[in-house]
C-alpha cells in the first residue's frame, strides 16, 4: 500500500458528460501528479500541483482541469468526455516540489479506471 | 517534446533467466531515470533508480546499467522469477524537466 488513495475505484459514464476523480496524497506528501494511462500505453503526465500551486503541466487537454486544496487533496475535472478520454487515471505523490518531480520518489495510488460510453 | 524510447514491448522469458529492458533518452541534461514496476490492477511503483554518476547499480536481484555516451541505459533482472512478472517502465527526468516516461515493457516470466 503506497498510501496514496484514489476515489473511485471506477466509473462508468456517457459522452458529453463531466467528471471528478479525487486523490488524497501521502501524509506529508506536497506534490500531486495526474497521469493518464490508456489501454497498452504507458504513462502520459497530465499535470503536477505542489502545496497548491500548479508547479509542472504535461500534455493535459483544455478539457481537463485539476486543483490542489488547502488539505493538500486534489481533483482532477474531466469534461465534455469523448469514448478516447477512456482509461487508467493515477494520482501519485512525492515530498517535494521540484517540477516533475526530479529525483523523487513518485507513489502512485491504485487508479481511476474511467469508461466513457 | 522529449522522448523516452523503451524495448522491447513485450518479453517472455524462462524461470531463471535474465531479464534484460532498454531505454533510450535524447535529452543530455537528464540525470535521474529510475525504474518502476507495475503489476497489473496496480499503480507502478519505484524500483530502482540510477544517476548518471555511476555506470551501474544493483539491488538484489535487479542491476540498472547506464552509459551516458549512448544516452541509454537498461534494467538488468537476473535469476527472473514468476512473480516479477510485470509491466517495466523506465523514465528520464532533470531539474526543471518533467519525467519523461517509457511506453512500458511486459514481461512475463514462463515457470
Amino acid at each position: 500500500d503506497s498510501g496514496v488513495t484514489q476515489t473511485p475505484k471506477h466509473l462508468i459514464t456517457a459522452t458529453g458528460q463531466r467528471v471528478t476523480l479525487r486523490c488524497s496524497p501521502r501524509s506529508g506528501d506536497l506534490s500531486v501528479y495526474w497521469y493518464q494511462q490508456s489501454l497498452d500505453q504507458g504513462l502520459q503526465f497530465l499535470i503536477q500541483y505542489y502545496n497548491g500551486e500548479e508547479r509542472a503541466k504535461g500534455n493535459i487537454l483544455e478539457r481537463f482541469s485539476a486543483q490542489q486544496f488547502p488539505d493538500l487533496h486534489s481533483e482532477l475535472n474531466l469534461s465534455s468526455l469523448e469514448l478516447g478520454d477512456s482509461a487508467l487515471y493515477f494520482c501519485a505523490s512525492s515530498v517535494g516540489g521540484l517540477a516533475g518531480g526530479h529525483g523523487e520518489t513518485q507513489y502512485f495510488g491504485p487508479g481511476t479506471r474511467l469508461l466513457v460510453l | 517534446q522529449q522522448q523516452v524510447k523503451q524495448s522491447p514491448q513485450s518479453l517472455i522469458v524462462q524461470k531463471g533467466g535474465i531479464s534484460i529492458i532498454n531505454c533510450a533518452y535524447e535529452n543530455t541534461a537528464f540525470d535521474y531515470f529510475p525504474w518502476y514496476q507495475q503489476f497489473p490492477g496496480k499503480g507502478p511503483a519505484l524500483l530502482i533508480a540510477i544517476r548518471p554518476d555511476v555506470s551501474e547499480k544493483k539491488e538484489g536481484r535487479f542491476t540498472i546499467s547506464f552509459n551516458k555516451s549512448a544516452k541509454q541505459f537498461s534494467l538488468h533482472i537476473m535469476d527472473s522469477q514468476p512473480g516479477d512478472s510485470a509491466t517495466y517502465f523506465c523514465a528520464a527526468g532533470g531539474s526543471n524537466y518533467q519525467l519523461i516516461w517509457g511506453a512500458g515493457t511486459k514481461l512475463i516470466i514462463k515457470p
